[in-house]
Order: C-alpha cells, then sequence, then structure tokens
C-alpha cells in the first residue's frame, strides 16, 4: 500500500464504548496529525507528533487519547464521547514539522456517536 | 495566526482556465502561502506553496502578489475532476522557528466545474 491509510472508514459507537481509530503512512515520513471535520465547519487540527513525540494538543478533550508508537503509526483512542463528536477523522503526515506545510491526507474515518 | 478571506464559491467551464483568490493582508513577512483542495468525501490534497516568487507545478501556478497580501491560485484548464473545496492557508517559515505542521483551514472555495 502507499500514501496515508486509515481504518475503519466508517465506525458507530455509543458514548459508552472505548473504540480506536488507526493511521499508516507508508512515506517514510517522521511527522503524523489528526484532525476533525464536523459537518459545516473548518478542519480543526487536534494533535500533532514529530519523530513520536507529541508536539502539539489543540485543546483536545480528554476523552480524545492519541499515540504514536513509531513513526508510520498513529492512533486515536475514543472513550466515553458525545454525539458533538461525530465527524470525520482526518489523519495527515509530513516529512517532518519543517516541512509541515505539505502534508498528505488519509481518506478519513466517519465516526458516528450514538 | 494571519487568517485569509477567499470566496465561498466559483463556478467554471471545462478546459478553461480557473483563478481563484486569497486575501492575507495580515500576512507576516515569514509566513508560507500553501493551497490544499478536498475533492468529495476524500481528506484534503496538496496542491502547490509559495513564499514570495510564482510557484508552478504539474497540477497549478500560485501568483504572489508583489506585496504578498493576495494570491491566486491558477487551474490552468479546469476539468470536472477538479471541482472541490479549495483551501488557502498560512503557515510560518521553519527559517524563523515556525512550525508549518499547523495549518489552520478555513471554509475554502467551493469550485464547481461545468461541462
Amino acid at each position: 500500500e502507499t500514501g496515508v491509510t486509515q481504518t475503519p472508514r466508517h465506525l458507530v459507537m455509543g458514548m459508552t464504548n472505548k473504540k480506536s481509530l488507526k493511521c499508516e503512512q507508508h512515506l517514510g515520513h517522521n511527522a503524523m496529525y489528526w484532525y476533525k471535520q464536523s459537518a459545516k465547519k473548518p478542519l480543526e487540527l487536534m494533535f500533532v507528533y514529530n519523530f513520536k513525540e507529541q508536539t502539539e494538543n489543540n485543546s483536545v478533550p480528554s476523552r480524545f487519547s492519541p499515540e504514536c508508537p513509531n513513526s508510520s503509526h498513529l492512533f486515536l483512542h475514543l472513550h466515553t464521547l458525545q454525539p458533538e463528536d461525530s465527524a470525520l477523522y482526518l489523519c495527515a503526515s509530513s516529512q517532518d514539522l519543517l516541512a509541515g506545510g505539505e502534508q498528505y491526507f488519509g481518506p478519513g474515518t466517519r465516526l458516528t456517536v450514538t | 495566526d494571519a487568517k485569509t478571506t477567499q470566496p465561498n464559491s466559483m463556478e467554471s467551464n471545462e478546459e478553461e482556465p480557473v483563478h481563484l483568490p486569497c486575501n492575507h493582508s495580515t500576512i507576516s513577512g515569514t509566513d508560507y502561502i500553501h493551497w490544499y483542495r478536498q475533492l468529495p468525501s476524500q481528506g484534503p490534497e496538496y496542491v502547490i506553496h509559495g513564499l514570495t516568487s510564482n510557484v508552478n507545478n504539474r497540477m497549478a501556478s500560485l501568483a504572489i502578489a508583489e506585496d504578498r497580501k493576495s494570491s491566486t491560485l491558477i487551474l490552468h484548464r479546469a476539468t470536472l475532476r477538479d471541482a472541490a473545496v479549495y483551501y488557502c492557508i498560512l503557515s510560518p517559515s521553519p527559517h524563523y522557528g515556525g512550525s508549518q505542521g499547523n495549518l489552520i483551514f478555513g471554509k475554502g472555495t467551493k469550485l464547481s466545474v461545468k461541462p
């Protein structure tokens, strides 16, 4: 596979569930990002990792917990979500933060919280 | 963070050039200008970026005003596959300690292409 992949592509979960989103990049990049795209709202940057270290947490509620075990993988662990958390969650990568202006995005995970 | 202003929507005819404007009057001297687009049901796609000089790549051209307070993304021959939301984004130069990773997306311009 090439590029940035995300699994699952669609997820429906209840407010008491715990689930995880997975992102994998096959580009040899060192920076990875999580974004949230709600209906009719601009993309919002959530977290940034550079060489496995978190460099940005954009005031994201603690019910979203990121994990970056290596430069190729990024997870977003979800627990006790709210219906307003339903959105498209996008993962992206770039060579590193110095080249962060050129990001490659995955197709996203469409999350519905019931 | 410096903001950008784009028209909400634009229309184009297939195989004609498209000029997508972006105003960024509060841009700092070290901010880069990036353009991304998002096709329906897909993640955003990097298009082009520049600092001061005009830039060309296989997808588009970026024309930057001399005072850098505005820029224009040029699609030389629009195709139906170019129908998307186009985002103009500013990010600080890494050479001055900025992190280019913190891209702030606005609402963008929704481009429609008519056959």
